[in-house]
């Protein structure tokens, strides 16, 4: 069973605009939500993540937003910039356990 | 550099031997974890280790898979008799745990071909 879902593989958005990476969940008993980058052959790197007690964090170009009564997770990254080209990964822990569980990922292009 | 460390980076090897790698997790994190991740998918979480006590493992984790955390410092994962669908990138965590940010910090993985 898949818990985290990343339902768009790729995205290609222009450079200066926005993107918006979208995530769901299916266990209303996450307590905290995360996102990170991953660039080819190296780790994930964190970018940002928001406790299931609120609904939006900002870090910079980057916004988080959790929408718990539809199991919606999104990233917003204003404004895009080529370097932010890679696969983004959104991620589920609960407080109980330990560990990440990890959607399927959605590369995406900032073209110039 | 403080972050968390793997070596070797790339490890090929022939079908039936054993390898090993290491992960130096960031100094002041109790917790470090080894995840699995193959293409086109996310990580997979492997194991949890809580300083040197290895509080959880997944049903990913084959009995040819070890790993330890002696003196709850750096960590080790072996697979014994490899196969080729262990072909992988193996990637190491680690975090404060606590009451601390949840995020865990990754390193940079070591892909591992089996041939």
């Amino acid at each position: 069973d898949q818990q985290v879902k990343q339902n768009s593989p790729s995205l290609s958005v222009q450079e200066g605009r926005i993107s918006i990476l979208n995530c769901d969940y299916t266990n209303s008993m996450f307590d905290y939500f995360l996102w990170y980058k991953k660039y080819p052959a190296e780790g994930p790197t964190f970018l940002i993540s928001i406790s299931s007690i609120k609904d939006k964090n900002e870090d910079g170009r980057f916004t988080v937003f959790l929408n718990k009564s539809a199991k919606h997770l999104s990233l917003h990254i204003v404004p895009s910039q080529p370097g932010d080209s890679a696969v983004y990964f959104c991620a589920v822990l609960t407080g109980t356990a330990s560990k990440l569980t990890f959607g399927t990922g959605t590369r995406l292009q900032v073209t110039l | 550099d403080t972050g968390v460390s793997q070596n070797p980076r790339h490890k090929i090897t022939k079908r039936g031997q054993n390898v090993t790698f290491r992960c130096d997790p960031i100094s002041e994190h109790n917790r470090l974890y080894w995840y699995r991740q193959t293409l086109g998918q996310g990580p997979e979480f492997l194991t949890y280790f809580q300083n040197e006590a290895q509080l959880e493992k997944s049903r990913l984790l084959s009995d040819r898979f070890s790993a330890e955390r002696p003196k709850g410092s750096f960590s080790t994962l072996e697979i014994q008799r490899t196969e080729q669908g262990d072909s992988a990138m193996y990637l190491c965590a680690s975090s404060k745990g606590g009451q601390g940010a949840p995020e865990a910090f990754f390193g940079q993985g070591t892909r591992l071909t089996v041939v």
